[in-house]
């Protein structure tokens, strides 16, 4: 059975950098066939897509976040990570990873089980 | 970039059948995917590509599209599917972009 989980701080300073990991079981990153994703939800609203990365390391980011995010990975450890820099309230968020088809259809069909970031001093 | 419509919130009465409908002009290009999501946990993939539901979702979901519209359906609703319902598609305007949309608040009555 496929998990993912997240990690990482619950309060982020604004215009810190907020740094999460999510750690793989079930399934190998480094076999390829998948991206691995980041999505977050502000308080009582929608998702939204930030990014993933696939094993080979290449990325891709939603327009909106393109200049504050980084996603990395780490085959070997079974993780991997997001960064944004300069937060500000607005990044106040349930953040999840979830791992995503990697061609037609298209899906997210493993998710964890989300972990909430405050942003605030 | 692209956007998806859904309208707010349905309800439906235990039993009966309820639709769900998303809009957008990505769906010309790409199936949407369907996540149900209930206070405090995680979305959960219902549905995918033309009408595909993942290992232990009921039969009662399905999902369905035509033109910019997709449809996701609950036959027979049960009070368990009372939940989030969101929507997703690629991005025709941008490459390895998604979108999700505002999602639908299902009360099974």
């Amino acid at each position: 059975q496929v998990q993912l989980q997240e990690s990482g701080p619950g309060l982020v300073e604004p215009s810190q950098t907020l740094s999460l990991t999510c750690t793989v079981s079930g399934a190998s990153i480094s076999r390829g066939g998948y991206y691995w994703s980041w999505i977050r939800q502000h308080p009582g609203k929608g998702l939204e897509w930030i990014g993933y990365i696939y094993y080979s390391g290449s990325t891709y980011y939603n327009p909106s976040l393109k200049s504050r995010v980084t996603i990395s990975v780490d085959t070997s450890e079974k993780q991997f990570s997001l960064k944004v820099s300069s937060v500000t309230a607005a990044d106040t968020a349930v953040y999840y990873c979830a791992r995503a088809s990697g061609g037609s259809p298209y899906y997210f069909d493993y998710w964890g089980q989300g972990t909430l970031v405050t942003v605030a001093s | 970039s692209s956007e998806l419509t859904q309208d707010p919130a349905v309800s439906v009465a235990l039993g009966q059948t309820v639709r769900i409908t998303c809009q957008g002009d990505s769906l010309r290009s790409y199936y949407a995917s369907w996540y149900q999501q209930k206070p405090g946990q995680a979305p959960i993939l219902v549905i995918y590509g033309k009408n595909n539901r993942p290992s232990g979702i009921p039969d009662r979901f399905s999902g369905s599209s035509s033109g910019n519209t997709a449809s996701l359906t609950i036959t027979g609703a049960q009070a368990e599917d009372e939940a989030d319902y969101y929507c997703n598609s690629r991005d025709d305007t941008g490459y390895h972009h998604y979108v999700f949309g505002p999602g639908t608040k299902v009360t099974v009555l």
